[in-house]
């Protein structure tokens, strides 16, 4: 089946630092790729994507590139702030025959500290 | 005003209780979907409907019944609620599926 394996957290930094969390994924077929932000106390937001191989996804300063060799959509910031701090989720889904469903990593909890 | 909504934000019950959640969106999407969030587990998929007429089970449907009432409501009921349900709640709508899900802002239900 689908799945998806992120980074456990929580990651502790402080402002202005460089941002990895990793994510790759199992997935028969060709996904499309999501990272989703959760702030505290709020719902989901997708905050980037990527639907084919070597597609880079960005926003807010965030980016992340599909990588079909490595099955891999590790996300990236420069320079995170404190206002970044929050649950972010990678997902994947297929397009392709009953494979419609959203599948999520468990989370990574980034605190950010000024 | 939010483009997906959901009611209550937030219940406590008791075991054996029935409980109703209740969601509602603004953005004419035939796509709408029920999750539970728990600590660590990331989000699982109770149930989703293609439309008005097509309501599927998810992932860990046991337990749970939705309702699509119209196009722009879907309501999740536990029909006789056990602790082990306490968890976060969230429902999402789509345009299409493999799309992206805009998602509400969440029912924290907690089951005594």
């Amino acid at each position: 089946g689908n799945s998806v394996t992120q980074m456990e957290g929580p990651v502790t930094l402080s402002e202005e630092a460089f941002l990895t969390i990793n994510c790759t994924y199992t997935a028969t077929g060709y996904p499309s790729l999501f990272w989703y932000v959760q702030y505290p106390g709020e719902g989901l937001q997708l905050l980037l994507k990527a639907t084919k191989a070597d597609d880079k996804g960005s926003n807010k300063g965030f980016e992340a590139t599909y990588r079909k060799e490595t099955t891999s959509f590790h996300l990236e910031k420069g320079s995170v702030q404190v206002s970044d701090s929050a649950v972010y989720f990678c997902a994947l889904t297929l397009m392709r025959g009953s494979n419609y469903k959203l599948t999520f990593g468990k989370g990574t909890l980034l605190t950010v500290n000024p | 005003d939010a483009d997906v909504t959901q009611t209550p934000r937030n219940r406590i019950t008791k075991t054996g209780k029935r409980i109703m959640l209740e969601c509602s969106q603004t953005k004419g999407h035939d796509r709408m979907y029920w999750y539970r969030q728990d600590p660590g587990l990331g989000l699982r998929l109770i149930y989703y409907s293609f439309d008005v007429k097509d309501i599927n089970k998810g992932e860990i449907s046991d337990g749970y019944s939705v309702s699509r009432q119209a196009q722009a409501k879907f309501s999740l009921s536990l029909e006789s609620a056990i602790p082990n349900q306490t968890a976060l709640y969230f429902c999402a709508t789509s345009e299409i599926f493999g799309d992206e899900q805009f998602f509400g802002p969440g029912t924290r239900l907690t089951v005594l």
